[in-house]
C-alpha cells in the first residue's frame, strides 16, 4: 500500500514568487492536513481538508491556502514568498473523519527554501 | 489544546530501556495521548496513542496514570536506529489538528 506522496521533494523559490506543493494521501484516506515545520517554530498545524471542504486552519496569514479534490489529493499555496517560508511543508493524511483518533500518516515532506 | 511538556533531550546506550515522561496537566476527559518519532527529513511517525492505563504495541508500551496528567513512552532494548525526535501530543479527537510541542530528542550512544 503505498504511502502519502508529496512533491517536489525539494525546491527553491525566490522572495515573492508563489509556490504549489501537491499531496497524495493513501488509498481512502479521506482528511488530509498540512504541517509546516521550522527549526525556530517547529510543527506547526496550516489546515485540513475532509472530503474537499477545509475544516480546520492554524493561525496563518492568508498567503497561504489550500484545496482538496474530490480523489482527496491536496494542494497548497503560498503567495507572495517570504524569507521565513522557507521550511519542511509536511502532509498528513488519515482514514477517519470528525471524532476519531486515528493515527496521522505523514509524508516525507517538501523542503522550500526561500531567497 | 492541552499543553504538553517533555525533556528536551535524552541519551542512552544500546540495549537499554528509555523511558521518556511527558506532562499533560489540562488533559480533557475526551483526549487521548499519542506520541510520534521523527527522524530529520522525515515526516513524524506514529507510535503509539493511548487513554488509560497501559497501552503495548510491537515497538513500544505507554503508560498513563489514572489521573491521566502525564504519560510515559517505554522503548526497550532501543538500538542505534532509535535515534530521533519523539513528541508527545494530546488528541482531542474532535479535529485533526495535532498540536506538537518542541519533542524530546533521543540519542543513542554504541
Amino acid at each position: 500500500k503505498a504511502g502519502v506522496t508529496q512533491t517536489p521533494r525539494y525546491l527553491i523559490k525566490t522572495r515573492g514568487q508563489q509556490v504549489t506543493l501537491s499531496c497524495s494521501p493513501i488509498s481512502g484516506h479521506r482528511s488530509v492536513s498540512w504541517y509546516q515545520q521550522t527549526p525556530g517554530q517547529g510543527l506547526q498545524f496550516l489546515f485540513e481538508y475532509f472530503s474537499e471542504t477545509q475544516r480546520n486552519k492554524g493561525n496563518f496569514p492568508g498567503r497561504f491556502s489550500g484545496r482538496q479534490f474530490s480523489n482527496s489529493r491536496s494542494e497548497m499555496n503560498v503567495s507572495t514568498l517570504e524569507l521565513g517560508d522557507s521550511a519542511l511543508y509536511l502532509c498528513a493524511s488519515s482514514l477517519e473523519g470528525r471524532g476519531h483518533t486515528g493515527e496521522l500518516f505523514f509524508g516525507e515532506g517538501s523542503r522550500l527554501t526561500v531567497l | 489544546l492541552a499543553k504538553t511538556t517533555q525533556p528536551i533531550s535524552m541519551d542512552s546506550y544500546e540495549g537499554q530501556e528509555v523511558n521518556i515522561t511527558c506532562s499533560h496537566n489540562n488533559i480533557a476527559t475526551n483526549d487521548y495521548i499519542t506520541w510520534y518519532q521523527q527522524f530529520p527529513s522525515q515526516g513524524p511517525r506514529f507510535i503509539i496513542q493511548g487513554y488509560k492505563t497501559k497501552v503495548t504495541n510491537e515497538v513500544a508500551s505507554l503508560f498513563i496514570p489514572a489521573d491521566r496528567k502525564s504519560s510515559t513512552l517505554s522503548l526497550p532494548r532501543v538500538s542505534l536506529s532509535d535515534t530521533a525526535v519523539y513528541y508527545c501530543l494530546v488528541d482531542p479527537g474532535s479535529a485533526r489538528q495535532l498540536t506538537f510541542g518542541s519533542g524530546t530528542q533521543l540519542t543513542v550512544l554504541p
